[in-house]
């Protein structure tokens, strides 16, 4: 079975640019989170999207959007970059996210880079 | 804030057992303990979870007190390539937990030669 794949792997913008992220996950998962890794941070939870729709959100700014598609694949939006929003960003698929079903498997992540 | 309190770092000699402590006192009963580990520069790689048995799978075994309060991840044979943070996480999986897994800062293990 494939892993997680997250597209593109490394990405380097500009203050005030947008960007957007994909995550394709594993066949049959149904959710999917998003997580921000910053070395001073560490790994923040974004938001979780399941069956299209956000079921949970984490506490950053409306800059940080994301969706979801019919087939689970997953996108999430940063408008109006910050030099702060440089990080890992990383995608996690589960089959359900709820009860016994919430063991998340990993992509390799975007590595963001705002100059 | 996470849940679960873990030793910064450990050392394991290679080819010895590594048993990571976590402590969750707080834990309710609902609650699910999953570790997770995350070699440099790579996503976290999910190892195991457990609700009040012991588990084990092929990577490791996972050791719940009765009262739940703590637990020890067991890697049997530890290699380099284990070398990595390990992350202990408690959620129910529930209302604002779904899909959301909480990481603290975890125990940096160091598998010497």
């Amino acid at each position: 079975k494939a892993g997680v794949t997250q597209t593109p792997r490394y990405l380097i913008k500009t203050r005030g640019q947008q960007v957007t992220l994909s995550c394709s996950p594993i066949s049959g998962h149904r959710s999917v989170s998003w997580y921000q890794q910053t070395p001073g941070q560490g790994l923040q939870f974004l938001f979780e999207y399941f069956s299209e729709t956000q079921r949970n959100k984490g506490n950053f700014p409306g800059r940080f959007s994301g969706r979801q598609f019919s087939n689970s694949r997953s996108e999430m939006n940063v408008s109006t970059l910050e030099l702060g929003d440089s990080a890992l960003y990383l995608c996690a698929s589960s089959r359900t996210g709820t009860g016994s079903s919430n063991e998340q498997f990993f992509g390799p992540g975007t590595r963001l880079t705002v100059l | 804030d996470a849940k679960t309190t873990q030793p910064p770092s450990m050392d394991c000699a290679e080819g010895r057992a590594a048993n990571l402590p976590c402590n969750h006192s707080t834990i309710s009963g609902n609650e699910y303990v999953y570790w997770y580990r995350q070699i440099h520069s790579q996503g976290p790689q999910y190892i195991i979870h457990g609700l009040k048995n012991n588990e084990t799978n092929e990577m490791a075994s996972l050791i719940i007190t009765e009262d739940r309060k703590s637990s020890t991840l067991i890697l049997p044979h530890a290699t380099l390539r284990d070398t990595a943070v390990y992350y202990c996480i408690v959620s129910d999986n529930y209302g604002g937990s779904q899909g959301n897994l909480i990481f603290g800062k975890g125990t940096k293990l160091s598998v010497k030669p």
